[in-house]
This record gives structure tokens, C-alpha cells and sequence, in this order.
């Protein structure tokens, strides 16, 4: 059964900080990954898709790569600012699972200024 | 666009109430999907379809009934709500196939059974 891990689990930098949040997963025969935000109490918002032939996908400031085989991608956010504070997933569709996406458990962020 | 919404936006049920949860979405999605989110446990798919007049279990369907009798409403229903059913419910809904396209998500049900 695929996992998905978000590390760190909670994460607060000063305001215009670089920042990179990672998530990995342990089957990596995947379709697609898509990073999304979710503010308090709120629904989500897709930011980011990565198909599986992908590498990476930018999105202004946003940054997603995708490394298949070793089961990792990172978001890099770049010249962070107070309004990205919000909690990140990561979810990822596999060969095995059908429509399903599988979440991981997520990175709330916090950007101080 | 509206994109996809969801009603209610809250709701409290005793133990052993019924009660039906609409998501509609006006994108001409073929995929919709109902999900759960609950603390440490993330996001788990309840049901899902993949058009009109059909749908399918998902990781967690036990306790739930779901009719997708219309193209742009996607319904999930509760017979006998129970405790472990509090949570906050998202609705999603994609083109076909979802493989190759994102999902979107509604603004959410928290739904208490008390």
C-alpha cells in the first residue's frame, strides 16, 4: 500500500527565506504528483501536478520537482512571504491505486515578518 | 465559475441521524470524488465517480451511501450517523482521466455526531 510522508511536520522561517519541503513515498510506480495549499479551515487548492514522465513544474515563486526512483519531491518556495503560511500536502496517484490519490499528512508553515 | 461547492458549510447530528451532503461543480468534470479529513489520519477517499449514474468504494466507504444522478452533483450520504463519523468532508471533482489533470476541491462540511 503506498505511503506518503511530508517532513517536516511544522516548519516557521523569517519572510524572505527560501524554503524546500519534502515528500516521499514508498511505491514508485506513479502517475502523477500534485502539491496542494490548505489555509485554516478551508478547502484545498491544487498549486502543482508533476506527470510521472515530468521532472519538474513551476508555478511563480513555486518550484515542484519529482525524482520517481528514489521516491522524493521537494517544494521550493522562493522569497517567502506571510501570505504562504498555510499548511502543504502532497499527494500522489499510483499505477495500483486506480483514481485515488493518496495524501501525505502535511507541512504547516509559518511565515514570520 | 463557482467551481465546486459544497452544502452544508457545518452541521451537528445526534447519534443515529441521517443526513445527505451535496457537492455540486460547473466545470463539466467527469470524475468527483468525497473525501475525509481527520487529525493524523490525513485525507481518505470515502467514494468516488466516474460519471454520471456511476460510483465506485474507496478507502474508506464503510458507513456512507453515495448517487451521482446528475453530471454536476455528486451526493454522500450518512443512514445512521455515529461518533466516529465527526470530521470535515471534501468534495473534489476532475476531468477524465484524472491521471492527467488536477483535482479540484470545495470549501469543506465539518460535520459533529454527538
Amino acid at each position: 500500500k503506498q505511503e506518503v510522508t511530508q517532513i517536516p511536520a511544522a516548519l516557521s522561517v523569517p519572510e524572505g527565506e527560501n524554503l524546500v519541503l519534502n515528500c516521499s513515498f514508498t511505491d514508485s510506480a506513479i502517475y502523477n504528483l500534485q502539491w496542494f495549499r490548505q489555509d485554516p479551515g478551508k478547502g484545498l487548492t491544487s498549486l502543482l501536478l508533476i506527470q510521472s514522465s515530468q521532472r519538474e513544474q513551476t508555478s511563480g515563486r513555486l518550484n515542484a520537482s519529482l525524482d520517481k526512483s528514489s521516491g522524493r519531491s521537494t517544494l521550493y518556495i522562493a522569497a517567502s512571504q506571510p501570505g504562504d503560511s498555510a499548511t502543504y500536502l502532497c499527494a500522489v496517484i499510483d499505477n495500483n491505486a486506480g483514481n485515488m490519490l493518496t495524501f501525505g499528512g502535511g507541512t504547516r508553515l509559518m511565515v514570520k515578518p | 465559475n463557482a467551481g465546486v461547492t459544497q452544502t452544508p458549510k457545518f452541521r451537528v447530528l445526534k447519534t443515529g441521524q441521517s443526513m445527505t451532503l451535496l457537492c455540486a461543480q460547473d466545470m463539466n468534470h467527469e470524475y468527483m470524488y468525497w473525501y475525509r479529513q481527520d487529525p493524523g489520519m490525513g485525507l481518505r477517499l470515502i467514494h468516488y465517480s466516474v460519471g454520471e449514474g456511476t460510483t465506485a468504494k474507496g478507502e474508506v466507504p464503510d458507513g456512507y451511501n453515495v448517487s451521482r444522478l446528475k453530471k454536476q452533483n455528486f451526493l454522500l450520504g450518512l443512514e445512521s450517523a455515529a461518533p466516529s463519523q465527526t470530521s470535515v468532508y471534501f468534495c473534489a471533482s476532475s476531468y477524465s482521466p484524472p491521471l492527467d489533470y488536477e483535482q479540484y476541491f470545495g470549501p469543506g462540511t465539518r460535520l459533529t455526531v454527538t
